[in-house]
């Protein structure tokens, strides 16, 4: 019962280093994304797969790249981090547009 | 992009104090709203999902109301307890493919 597992939980970056932030889910949803989450704000989106192979952008994509090579898989890549990007991460799945989001437990990142 | 607001911010209650707060979203356009409790230090976890005008869910002490033609939801928390702290997002969706999250509600419940 893993559910949606982000990795890591805690990451310190240097500007303009790169990272990658893990995504798996094992309930065969069709439907991931990436949230930002920043003090006094929602959850904003960043990026969204609706299934393999296809993603697009959401509310802040600047700075982001996904891919979605598989269903299970939707990792977040930081290109250049910049302060800015300080922020916690989340990852969510669904099974359909309009259902419920699972949750993974979050990536603290702060960018130096 | 919608534009998804909660009020109040953030509240103080006592244990045993009814309280509720509200979600507020465009009402055209309307396909569903989500209420999520986020407790500190764990992921947001759906309470209610609510699609039709006028639904009423219940859970356990907490329920939810829903107005989409004034666009409008309402969270109910019952005699509240020191384990219902937690901060309590809503999230609505029009037809297109996204939900937008509000910025929450805190709620701290004093023993």
């Amino acid at each position: 019962n893993a559910g949606v597992t982000q990795t890591p939980k805690f990451q310190v970056l240097k500007t303009g280093q790169s990272m990658t932030l893990q995504c798996a889910q094992d309930m065969n949803h069709e439907y991931m994304s990436w949230y930002r989450q920043d003090p006094g704000m929602g959850l904003r989106l960043i990026h969204y797969s609706v299934g393999a192979g296809i993603t697009d952008q959401g509310e802040v994509p600047n700075g982001y790249n996904v891919s979605r090579s598989t269903t299970e898989d939707f990792p977040l890549r930081l290109l250049s981090a910049a302060p800015s990007q300080t922020s916690v991460y989340f990852c969510a799945s669904r099974p359909q547009t309009n259902t419920e989001a699972f949750f993974g437990q979050g990536t603290r990142l702060t960018v130096v | 992009i919608l534009n998804v607001e909660q009020s109040p911010q953030s509240l103080h209650v006592q244990e045993g104090d009814s309280t509720n707060f509200t979600c507020s979203f465009p009402s055209s356009n309307f396909y569903a709203l989500h209420w999520y409790r986020w407790e500190t230090a764990k992921s947001p976890e759906a309470l209610f999902v609510m699609t039709l005008n006028g639904d009423e869910k219940k859970k356990g002490r907490i329920s939810a109301t829903l107005n989409t033609k004034e666009g409008y939801s309402y969270l109910y928390i019952k005699g509240s307890q020191p384990e219902d702290s937690a901060t309590y997002l809503c999230a609505s969706k029009d037809y297109g493919q996204n939900f937008v999250f509000g910025p929450g509600t805190r709620l701290s419940v004093l023993p």
